[in-house]
């Protein structure tokens, strides 16, 4: 089993849809919580980043760690075409772990 | 601006012809590390460094070499690539290890 499993889609949406991309994790060492956005052939960059269970939100995006259920999920409100990407979570303890990717596309 | 550099962005090469993969930060980060991303296998890190002259192996390490003779460079060296090799390999650097890690744009090698 992997440390971090996320389901590799491709999710594919109607512009303006609400997504939600989730991940679990196994262990509950983990501390901090991360999601990338990878566009194709492009480096991850970091859009969200949070250490404990709760939402934050930064704009459209919304990050949500439920800890008791070793679960993360991105919330993106009002998606766009630009959204369509690969989604990365990545979880932290001494050392970041990377679930496989979620590719979103949003169809205009 | 805060990046990290990573040339070339495109390499086509032959079986056993050595090549280096250059990676530079500006950002002044301790660690650094480099992937390999392959479909379906997601990122899987290869090699990592804590510090200047400390390396360390990662998840796949077989026929790759590292080094990290100044803080801000650390090159991927494939001494005998192989077929296998052919891959979109990132590096990336961070503050310490399991801090937020910033990426290249990537180095997509093709060994013939």
């Amino acid at each position: 089993q992997k440390e971090v499993e996320q389901d590799p889609g491709p999710l594919s949406v109607p512009e303006g849809a609400i997504v939600s991309l989730n991940c679990t994790y196994s262990n509950s060492a983990f501390q901090y919580f991360m999601w990338y956005r990878q566009y194709s052939r492009k480096g991850p960059e970091l859009l969200m980043y949070t250490y404990s269970s709760g939402n934050k939100e930064d704009g459209r995006f919304t990050a949500q760690v439920d800890k008791s259920s070793k679960y993360i999920s991105l919330f993106i409100r009002d998606s766009q075409p630009s959204d369509s990407a690969t989604y990365l979570c990545a979880t932290a303890g001494n050392m970041l772990t990377f679930g496989g990717g979620t590719r979103l596309m949003v169809k205009p | 601006e805060a990046q990290v550099t990573q040339n070339p962005r495109y390499l086509i090469t032959v079986t056993g012809k050595k090549l280096t993969v250059t990676c530079s930060q500006n950002m002044n980060h301790e660690y650094m590390s480099w992937y390999r991303q392959d479909p379906g296998l997601g990122l899987r890190q290869i090699y990592y460094s804590m510090n200047v002259e400390v390396t360390d192996k990662g998840d796949v390490p077989e026929g790759y070499k590292v080094s990290r003779k100044e803080k801000r460079n650390f090159p991927l060296i494939l001494e005998s690539p192989s077929p296998n090799q052919t891959s979109l390999y990132f590096c990336a650097s961070s503050l310490w290890r399991g801090e937020k890690l910033f990426f290249g744009s990537g180095t997509q090698l093709s060994v013939l």
